[in-house]
């Protein structure tokens, strides 16, 4: 049974970088048949995709156009684990994050979530 | 504004069908499986229907997904109060590649 455990602050200032990571049990940051990426909800945005990794021989990041490089995912292969830094935050990146498990067994949907981590942007 | 189009809102009465559309482009709908997803209040979202119409293990008769060129749907059929939620449509995007949701409709259950 995949878990996805989310860790990371709840409040970040303005201007400073929300940094989050995604413990993965039950499944390889490293798997061939996977990605692993990070979506975030709010009330004026609804579902919003922030960015995948992925290793298919070598390893792979996506992001969104929307990040405007201000975003960087990096696996972390020696703790299982990936997370999410979303620099130079306003208080429009208050959400709820959310890592999620990319799967070729159900065609590239997400099948494992984590919990979510609500995080504020304020001073 | 999100790159999928769904309705805000939709409702029904317990037992009744109810339906909820998701319009996309070539670049998304047209071209790439198209995936549900259910969100409960205090809860993570949960995988619906992939491949525009498969329900993965677990998920309920009474959800189904329909995909014609660059619309789809899902309909929940024999409308029950544990229903009532917010459903995302989302699929891949080749023209920005990523992934792209529509922008939610909420269920409400009268």
């Amino acid at each position: 049974q995949v878990q996805l455990q989310q860790s990371g602050p709840g409040l970040v200032k303005p201007s400073q970088t929300l940094s989050l990571t995604c413990a993965i049990s039950g499944d390889s940051v490293s798997s061939n048949n996977a990605a692993w990426n990070w979506i975030r909800q709010s009330p004026s945005r609804g579902l919003e995709w922030l960015g995948r990794t992925y290793y298919r021989s070598r390893w792979h990041n996506d992001y969104a156009v929307s990040g405007k490089g201000r975003i960087i995912i990096n696996p972390d292969t020696s703790k299982n684990q990936f997370s999410l830094q979303l620099r130079s935050v306003t208080p429009e990146d208050t959400a709820i994050y959310y890592c999620a498990r990319e799967t070729v067994a159900v065609a590239g949907a997400y099948d494992n979530w984590g919990q979510g981590t609500l995080v504020t942007v304020s001073s | 504004q999100s790159v999928l189009t769904q309705p805000p809102s939709a409702s029904g009465t317990p037992g009744q069908r109810v339906t909820i559309s998701c319009s996309g482009s070539s670049s998304n709908v047209g071209s790439n499986t198209l995936n549900w997803y259910q969100l409960l209040p205090g809860t993570a979202p949960k995988l619906l229907i992939h491949s525009d119409n498969q329900r993965p293990s677990g998920v309920p008769e009474r959800f189904s997904g329909s995909k014609s060129g660059t619309s789809a749907s899902l309909a929940i059929s024999g409308l029950q109060s544990e229903d009532e939620a917010d459903y995302y449509c989302a699929a891949w995007d080749d023209s920005l590649y990523g992934r792209v949701f529509g922008g939610g409709t909420k269920v409400t259950v009268l």
